[in-house]
């Protein structure tokens, strides 16, 4: 079974600029999780879909950060413009309906310069 | 405030020692809790999850959590240590029912040969 796929896998932006990052979640999993990774902390909830409708997404910062599922599937998180202080890794994960364990993607790892 | 404390930045064993990563939780009713592996430059990898039943949960690579309900404590803990086994740790909580999952801030564990 395939994993969670994300890309780009390394990116490097300046400030101000844009940058978007895909996720492709295991098949069928009906939930899907932008997670934000800063250096030596722990993974933070961005956002969370079920199929293609909003969760939660009181941390996404909104001024700056986008997400869309719109077909239920593939996943894209976008920032604009970024920031310094995005400089992280952007874990996609997902989870099967009716599961409790979610999987995660290698990340996508975010410098801004 | 629902949390996942992992008290602990690093931890260091011998090689062929028991180790042991501890972490605390606090989150109302009976939570999902869950252990997950990073390794450089890679994502999050799945070790072991406690659901109900039996307070010791065995997963992957040999490594085991004992849950604690008193203590709210789910410690991961190995036999024997291999220095392939050095990584970052995390431990996660799901909060009830939300399919919604907080993360600790990790332990760095490292197995000296």
């Amino acid at each position: 079974e395939a994993g969670v796929a994300q890309s780009p896998r390394y990116k490097i932006i300046e400030k101000r600029q844009s940058v978007a990052f895909w996720c492709n979640p295991i098949s069928g999993h009906a939930t899907l999780y932008w997670y934000q990774q800063i250096l030596g902390q722990g993974p933070k909830l961005l956002i969370q879909f079920q199929n293609n409708g909003v969760v939660d997404d009181s941390q996404l910062p909104k001024d700056r950060f986008s997400a869309e599922r719109l077909k239920g599937v593939d996943s894209t998180l976008k920032i604009q413009p970024a920031k310094l202080e995005d400089s992280a890794v952007y874990l996609c994960a997902s989870m099967a309906v009716a599961g409790n364990t979610i999987y995660f993607g290698e990340g996508s790892w975010l410098t801004v310069v | 405030a629902q949390s996942v404390a992992q008290p602990e930045d690093q931890v260091n064993v011998a090689e062929g020692n028991p180790l042991t990563v501890k972490c605390t939780y606090s989150v109302s009713g009976n939570p999902y809790l869950f252990w997950y592996v990073q390794y450089p430059n890679r994502g999050l990898q799945f070790l072991l999850k406690y659901i109900t039943g039996d307070n010791l949960v065995k997963g992957s690579y040999g490594f085991e959590a004992e849950f604690n309900k008193s203590q709210t404590s789910f410690h991961l803990k190995k036999p024997s240590a291999l220095v392939s086994d050095s990584a970052l740790y995390f431990c996660a909580v799901e909060i009830s029912g939300t399919y919604k999952y907080i993360f600790g801030t990790g332990t760095r564990l490292k197995v000296l040969a």
